[in-house]
């Protein structure tokens, strides 16, 4: 498998523009996490599915944010509008639910690295 | 507010050496930890875990303690080498919480050759 894929890898843009991340999660994995990564804040657990299910979202610093999970084998994560503050590296991860989940380790994409100006 | 804190962001230590790298929570529901590396421009891999149940666990070169009365564990790596050099990262979970996994904000290890 090729691991979990995040594109794109790096996106500069300006500030008030549309931004949109894409994961594909390990096939076979039924949970998938989004996490935002700072140097104020560390990683930062965004939102997670289950079975292409939004469990949990509270992580979602705004209303600007939102993500989906239209089948098992793709998820976005969409800023509109962007903003400067908004700049961090986002990471995708995907886990199988096997047993006690929070067990299952998470296998993280690259990362796609967000700047806007 | 936090509840998994890595309370050092950076740490250095002689190649050779024990590095022992710091880790509270304050969630008493978490009962499985997990520790997690980041090189850059790479996202974080698994090291290490460990399930409340225990207090000890060993993998190699990495040893993971749990003290779940002072809410706190720590990772040692012993001898550390340079390919150790990585940002590290606590993470936990509970039942309860549907699986979520909760991280720290990270320590930067520096092993110096």
């Amino acid at each position: 498998d090729a691991g979990v894929i995040q594109s794109p890898r790096h996106e500069v843009t300006e500030m008030g523009q549309e931004v949109t991340l894409r994961c594909k999660p390990i096939s076979g994995h039924d949970y998938l996490f989004w996490y935002r990564q700072t140097m104020m804040r560390g990683l930062e657990l965004l939102i997670y599915f289950n079975n292409n299910v939004p469990i949990d979202d509270s992580g979602m610093p705004e209303d600007r944010f939102s993500a989906k999970m239209p089948n098992a084998s793709f998820s976005t994560l969409k800023i509109q509008p962007s903003e400067p503050r908004d700049s961090a590296v986002y990471f995708c991860a995907s886990r199988s639910g096997t047993g006690y989940s929070g067990a299952n380790v998470l296998t993280f994409g690259a990362g796609s690295r967000l700047t806007v100006l | 507010d936090q509840q998994v804190k890595q309370n050092s962001p950076s740490l250095s230590v002689q190649e050779g050496r024990i590095s022992i790298l710091n880790c509270d929570y304050t969630n008493s529901m978490f009962d499985y930890f997990l520790w997690y590396k980041k090189y850059p421009a790479e996202g974080p891999t698994f090291l290490i875990s460990i399930s409340s149940i225990k207090d000890k666990n060993e993998d190699g070169r990495f040893t993971v303690f749990l003290n779940k009365s002072a809410k706190h564990l720590s990772l040692h790596i012993v001898p550390s080498q340079p390919g150790d050099s990585a940002v590290y990262f606590c993470a936990a979970s509970a039942k309860t919480s549907y699986d979520k996994v909760i991280f720290g904000p990270g320590t930067s290890l520096s092993v110096i050759p």
